[in-house]
Order: C-alpha cells, then structure tokens, then sequence
C-alpha cells in the first residue's frame, strides 16, 4: 500500500545535538512534501513544504529539508536542536493521484535534553 | 484573530451520546478538512468539504455526520458515541483542494473527545 514512512518513532538528543528526521513516501507522479510539529498539547504548525523548485527547502526556527526525489525521501534537519524542539514531528504527502488528501506519517517523537 | 478555531477544547462524554465539534476559519479558505489523531498520535483524514460539497470521504462509520453550513465552518457530529471513537479530532482549512501545486492546510487547535 501507498504509504509515508517516518524512519524514527522516538529520537533523544541532548541541546546542540543535530538532528535528522527521515521521510520516505511511496507515491510515484508528483508531490508535495510538508513536515508539520506539533508541540505537547498544542495543534499542528506547519514547519515547511515543498511544492516545485531548489530540493532543499527552509523553515522556521532554523529547520530544513532536502527533497530527493530519486530515493523518495524528505529528510528534516537542524543543526542544532534545543531543548524547545521537544516535540513531535509529522511529515506529510500530497500526491496528484490521491485526490488532494494529505497523508501523513507516523510521527517522530523528539525529546531534547537541557 | 485565530485562523481555525474549533469548540470545545475538551469534550467528555458516556457511551451512547450524542455530540458536535464546531471549526470555524478566518482565512477565507474554501476547502475543510476534519482529522482524527488516535492514543498512537496517528493522524488520518476523515473529511473534506470544498465549498460546501463533500469531496473527501475516508471509510468512517456513518455515525460521523460533518455539516457545512458555509464555507468558513465545518461541524463534525457524531452520534452513538463508542470507546473507540476517544481521540483528538483536528479540523484544518486550505485555500482550494483542487490547486493541489500551492495547497497548504493550516490547522486548528483541536478538540479532546473521551468517551466513558
């Protein structure tokens, strides 16, 4: 089945540490690509999206991603967490062939450690 | 000046019940949307209304009735509430589904369902 894949369900890093949260998805024609956060208790934010242009796109609060369309993958990174990062994280796909539904990974949970 | 709101926060309610979750958006988006986000923090689509019209409907039990008086709001209104239908529920809006090369949903705060 069609599917988004998020590599770590639960990532512990200390402040400073950098981070880097893996997406796969399996949809094949064109996508868009979101990673969404969302803080403890709080709704979804939209951290960053690609549509179309330079693969590798910048958020807020010093977040990026890089698509790689070869290996179906949009990978977030920040170079140096800190201790409000503490949160989880969603990537998600819009397909062309899916009718317009956001589809949504798993989930990573990241805990930084002050 | 929040964009998606949604009423209540927190919804407790027994088995057997009856209730609705309110979303109203200020973006003057067209498109709606309604989530579920299980214990496991899983997030599915249940609903999508494009200006007023049903145009997404996941495989939800028809105990779940979304309403869309206008395009600004999306009611969810479920009846015969289980154990299982416990979750966060997320209405979301984005400016038209169907420009699927710019669309972006914006989420609302969500609304806590417990059903005893």
């Amino acid at each position: 089945a069609q599917s988004v894949s998020q590599h770590n369900h639960h990532v512990i890093l200390s402040e400073a540490a950098s981070l880097e949260l893996g997406c796969n998805y399996s949809y094949g024609g064109t996508v868009n690509l979101f990673w969404y956060v969302q803080y403890p208790g709080q709704h979804l934010q939209l951290l960053l999206k690609y549509f179309s242009g330079d693969p590798l796109v910048k958020g807020i609060k010093g977040f990026e991603a890089e698509f790689i369309k070869s290996k179906f993958s949009f990978n977030l990174r920040k170079p140096s967490v800190q201790w409000s990062d503490t949160a989880e994280y969603f990537c998600a796909v819009i397909s062309y062939n899916q009718g317009g539904k956001l589809i949504f990974g798993q989930g990573t949970e990241l805990s930084v450690k002050p | 000046d929040t964009a998606v709101s949604q009423t209540p926060k927190y919804l407790v309610t027994q088995m057997g019940n009856d209730k609705s979750i309110k979303c109203e958006q200020n973006l003057g988006h067209d498109t709606m949307y309604w989530y579920k986000q299980d214990s496991k923090k899983f997030l599915k689509i249940m609903f999508s209304y494009n200006n007023k019209e049903l145009i997404i409907n996941e495989t939800v039990p028809n105990r779940f009735s979304p309403k869309s008086p206008d395009k600004a709001h999306l009611n969810l209104h479920i009846n015969s509430l289980e154990l299982g239908d416990s979750a966060v529920y997320f209405c979301a809006s984005s400016q038209d589904v169907f420009s699927i090369s710019t669309d972006t949903q914006y989420f609302g705060p969500g609304t806590r369902l417990t059903v005893l």
